[in-house]
């Protein structure tokens, strides 16, 4: 299955502490996407990037998160000096540029912050 | 700003009966995603509409969009318990991709034996 794949699964940290999510898309998929889904809500978008121009960020992405996609293939999300409001789970989706452009959701990595 | 409204919010059904969830959204938008999440996993995609009076059909579940209205809907035919999930719509406004996708809050469907 070559599926989008996120690492990890599941993070603990204390308050105040960086952390760093990665994502793998789909291989041949140009888009990559970030999201942020708390428990209840529908997921919201943080940013995203074609190949590995950075072309979106909303204004949920403060200065603390951080974005990459080196060399277009996997994107690493960061968060610095984490909060408790940051816990969610962080989705990552990729599509291709044309067509339908169905976005593609991995299994996501769940934050709690301490 | 893009709003997409979702209702119910919170379903429970019997097996066997038929059921419709809508979605509406503030927009011109010619593009609609229909997801599907099991609890504690990722987002499952059902369906994608393109244009004005589009229909898409698999299993037990349609969906339809009316891009003047700004309403879509995914009926769902002789519900059966494997279908219980929380279903969301997502509007892509910017056309393409870009923006990313605005979800609504889901609909919680619990479908009993």
């Amino acid at each position: 299955d070559t599926g989008v794949s996120q690492n990890p699964r599941h993070k603990i940290t204390k308050r105040g502490q960086n952390v760093t999510f990665r994502c793998d898309p789909i291989s041949e998929h140009n888009r990559l996407y970030w999201y942020r889904q708390t428990l209840g809500q529908g997921p919201e978008f943080l940013t995203y990037f074609q190949n590995e121009a950075q072309l979106e960020k909303s204004r949920l992405l403060s200065d603390r998160f951080s974005a990459e996609r080196p060399k277009g293939s996997f994107s690493t999300l960061e968060i610095q000096r984490t909060e408790q409001g940051d816990s969610a789970m962080y989705l990552c989706a990729s599509s291709l540029l044309a067509g339908e452009v169905t976005q593609y959701f991995g299994p996501g990595t769940r934050l709690l912050v301490l | 700003e893009l709003k997409v409204e979702q209702n119910p919010l919170f379903l429970s059904m019997q097996e066997g009966k038929n059921y419709t969830i809508y979605c509406n959204y503030s927009t011109t938008s010619d593009r609609l995603y229909w997801y599907r999440q099991d609890p504690g996993k990722s987002l499952e995609s059902l369906f994608v509409l393109l244009s004005n009076g589009a229909v898409k059909q698999e299993g037990r579940l349609m969906a339809s969009l009316d891009t003047k209205a700004r309403l879509s809907t995914l009926h769902i035919t002789a519900a059966v318990h494997d279908l219980s999930a929380t279903y969301f719509c997502a509007v892509d406004a910017a056309g393409g991709g870009a923006d990313g996708l605005t979800f609504g809050k889901g609909t919680h469907l619990i479908i009993q034996p």
